[in-house]
């Protein structure tokens, strides 16, 4: 069974602090990761996109990718009330199907 | 780039119509589109893959013969809920891929479905 985790929070954190939210994922094969933002009522935005260990920056996120420890996470640095929704992270085995194996989210609350 | 749109946005129907959402993928050729349910406050559910050309691929428990999927062009594919009924009333949401090369799904802003 092929299955992505995240703590669904509610994660709080005050505005300007870097937000952490994490991933695991059991498909060892797995080879594509996706972090997208969803806000109440709307559909899923991608963020950032990972596909080989280390960091991968973009403005203020980081998505950071461990293959060997089949985790990935997502740093959002000085965070804004605006980023506050929440977070999907989704994982994709290109051996295998073409689908996308989401988590459950986690909901991020940045508080002013 | 990569922009998707559903359309209508919101339905309200009656119990035993049909209704069909439309997916659009705006600036490039989507060879496969995806479509998901989510009830509130759940996280998203695939219901079926679509390939352009081709019968879509449907999950475990989702009716094919319910919920028709249609992939006729590059940039359209379109899902008819038929003979809907209350607990059908859900936010559906499209996915599309640019191509066989990528992986990256871009999705549509949803469509809001009520079924009274």
């Amino acid at each position: 069974q092929k299955e992505v985790e995240q703590n669904s929070g509610p994660l709080s954190v005050p505005e300007g602090a870097i937000a952490s939210l994490n991933c695991t994922y059991s498909d060892r094969v797995s080879q594509s990761f996706f972090w997208y933002r969803q806000y109440s009522g709307k559909s899923p935005e991608l963020i950032m996109s990972i596909y080989s260990n280390g960091d991968k920056e973009d403005g203020r996120f980081t998505a950071q990718l461990n293959k060997a420890s089949q985790y990935v996470s997502l740093l959002i640095r000085d965070s804004q009330p605006s980023d506050s929704a929440t977070y999907l992270c989704a994982v994709n085995n290109k051996g295998g199907s073409e689908k996308l194996v989401f988590g459950k989210g986690t909901k991020l609350t940045v508080n002013p | 780039g990569a922009v998707v749109s559903q359309h209508p946005s919101w339905v309200i129907c009656k119990s035993g119509t049909s209704v069909k959402i439309e997916c659009r993928s705006l600036d490039f050729q989507a060879t496969t589109m995806f479509w998901y349910r989510q009830f509130p406050k759940q996280s998203l559910m695939l219901m079926a893959t679509s390939n352009e050309g081709s019968k879509a691929t449907y999950e475990q428990g989702v009716e094919k013969d319910k919920f028709l999927i249609n992939h006729a062009s590059l940039t359209l594919s379109t899902l008819t809920v038929t003979s809907a009924h209350p607990e059908d009333s859900s936010f559906y949401i499209c996915s599309a891929r640019e191509g066989p090369s990528t992986d990256t799904q871009y999705f549509g802003p949803g469509t809001r479905l009520t079924v009274l």
